[in-house]
């Protein structure tokens, strides 16, 4: 078990709504990573937060956006919620530029 | 995009056996890590190779790299049920922060007493 956490564990929203998902990070970690997996694949790179800016962001539209706060905790802020977007959503801290990466146990959204 | 692509999709084996799965993938890396996980939650680090090391134990685990061929091998040997999980192997893209992972689609392993 890592001691990064996520909330909520499951959540179940309607297509054009809005959601935030909340990670927390290890302790001593300041950079945070979200990724989404959709079943059957392998996780896909959200973006990364450090020291509350965002630095580095994969192939995701603006709808989906971040939070870093002072504490190092994180959200990820999805609008328009499209059936698409169903997926697990991963959260992973680390140190500064470090390269292992320890993951949350993940969030599940379903979008109807 | 994902970077890494592994095969076999999916492995059955029984217990004691071992169990091989690879990986390729496209881009110059780093380093090479490979990722467990149990039944669609959080992935938990295995073990990280980097580009100028060959091979990598770690207990019943073990790591090949062949960058001349970008690939990458995951032994696990003596396999118990409790290995049953999906794995992943990733290549980091370094961020200004950090790294971002890019993961294949995976390998399904399933042990069987």
């Amino acid at each position: 078990e890592t001691g990064v956490t996520q909330s909520p564990t499951h959540l179940i929203k309607t297509r054009g709504q809005q959601v935030t998902l909340r990670c927390s990070s290890q302790s001593g970690h300041n950079t945070v990573s979200w990724y989404q997996q959709a079943l059957g694949q392998g996780p896909q790179f959200i973006f990364q937060y450090y020291r509350e800016e965002e630095n580095g962001r994969g192939n995701f539209p603006p709808r989906f956006s971040g939070l870093q706060f002072p504490n190092y905790s994180s959200e990820l802020n999805v609008n328009a919620l499209e059936l698409d977007d169903s997926a697990l959503y991963l959260c992973a801290s680390s140190l500064y530029r470090g390269y292992e990466q320890y993951f949350g146990p993940g969030t599940r959204l379903t979008v109807t | 995009s994902q970077q890494g692509e592994e095969d076999p999709q999916a492995l059955s084996i029984q217990e004691g056996e071992n169990a091989t799965m690879n990986c390729s993938y496209k881009t110059s890396i780093n380093n090479l890590q490979w990722y467990r996980q149990n039944s669609g939650r959080g992935l938990v680090h295995l073990i990280l190779i980097r580009s100028n090391e060959r091979e990598k134990h770690s207990g019943r685990l073990r790591v090949t790299l062949d960058t001349s061929k970008k690939s990458s091998s995951l032994l696990i040997t003596a396999s118990r049920a409790a290995d049953t999980a999906s794995y992943f192997c990733a290549t980091a893209r370094l961020e200004q922060a950090g790294t971002a992972l890019i993961f294949g689609k995976g390998t399904t392993l399933s042990v069987s007493s």
